[in-house]
């Protein structure tokens, strides 16, 4: 079965600073991985995806991931963190269902606090 | 403007009453999910279906049923089974694997 590890269920940084959002996952195929974004009482937003095409995903509000074969991992990123990017961020993996569809396996999230 | 309609929003119940939760999609996305989210524990699937009338059981179905009889509709029915029904509950829509599940914006059920 397939899964996924966030470590770090909180991470807080300062506003314009870094941001590193860790995921680890496993898998027994090419994985396809996904981030997505929740804001509180809201639906889930895809941020980016990655389907074997490139290693370094460049996602939506200046977000990127790379997908490291070596480590299972596929780590989120932003260069310079904004007070709207305070969240919970979600890493998926997928696998399809026979017949069609697909299920995702999803972390634990990671809740972004952005501080001034 | 194609998406995915939960409603609604915020749902109380009292303990022992059945509840339907209803999800929409304009997406001609053949395949539709139930999610369950609980503080701290991620998503969970509790049902999906890959086309109409045709359904299965995700991780955690028990307390739960669902019916598929449109393509654009994908109810959900939290029973009196149900020993923890207190959750947020996310319907998504979908394709294969390499593609992304777009997810409505969920119905919060609170039962005392």
């Amino acid at each position: 079965a397939q899964s996924v590890t966030q470590l770090g269920s909180h991470v807080s940084v300062s506003e314009g600073a870094l941001v590193l959002l860790r995921c680890n996952y496993s898998s027994s195929v090419p994985p396809y991985l996904f981030w997505y974004v929740q804001y509180p009482n809201q639906g889930l937003q895809l941020l980016l995806k990655y389907t074997s095409a490139a290693t370094l995903v460049k996602g939506i509000n200046g977000f990127e991931a790379e997908f490291k074969k070596s480590e299972t991992s596929f780590h989120l990123t932003k260069p310079s963190a904004h007070m709207s990017d305070a969240a919970e961020y979600f890493c998926a993996v997928s696998e399809g269902f026979t017949g069609g569809g697909n299920k995702l396996t999803f972390g634990t999230g990671t809740q972004l606090k952005v501080e001034l | 403007d194609g998406g995915i309609t939960q409603s609604p929003k915020y749902l109380f119940r009292k303990e022992g009453q059945n509840v339907t939760l209803s999800c929409e999609q304009n997406l001609n996305h053949d395949a539709m999910y139930w999610y369950r989210q609980d503080p701290g524990q991620g998503l969970r699937l509790i049902y999906y279906s890959q086309i109409v009338n045709d359904f299965q059981k995700g991780d955690i179905a028990e307390g739960y049923s669902v019916s598929r009889e449109k393509k654009e509709s994908f109810p959900l029915t939290v029973t009196s089974a149900q020993k923890n029904p207190t959750a947020f509950y996310l319907c998504a829509a979908g394709r294969g694997p390499e593609y992304e599940q777009y997810f409505g914006p969920g119905t919060r059920l609170t039962v005392t």
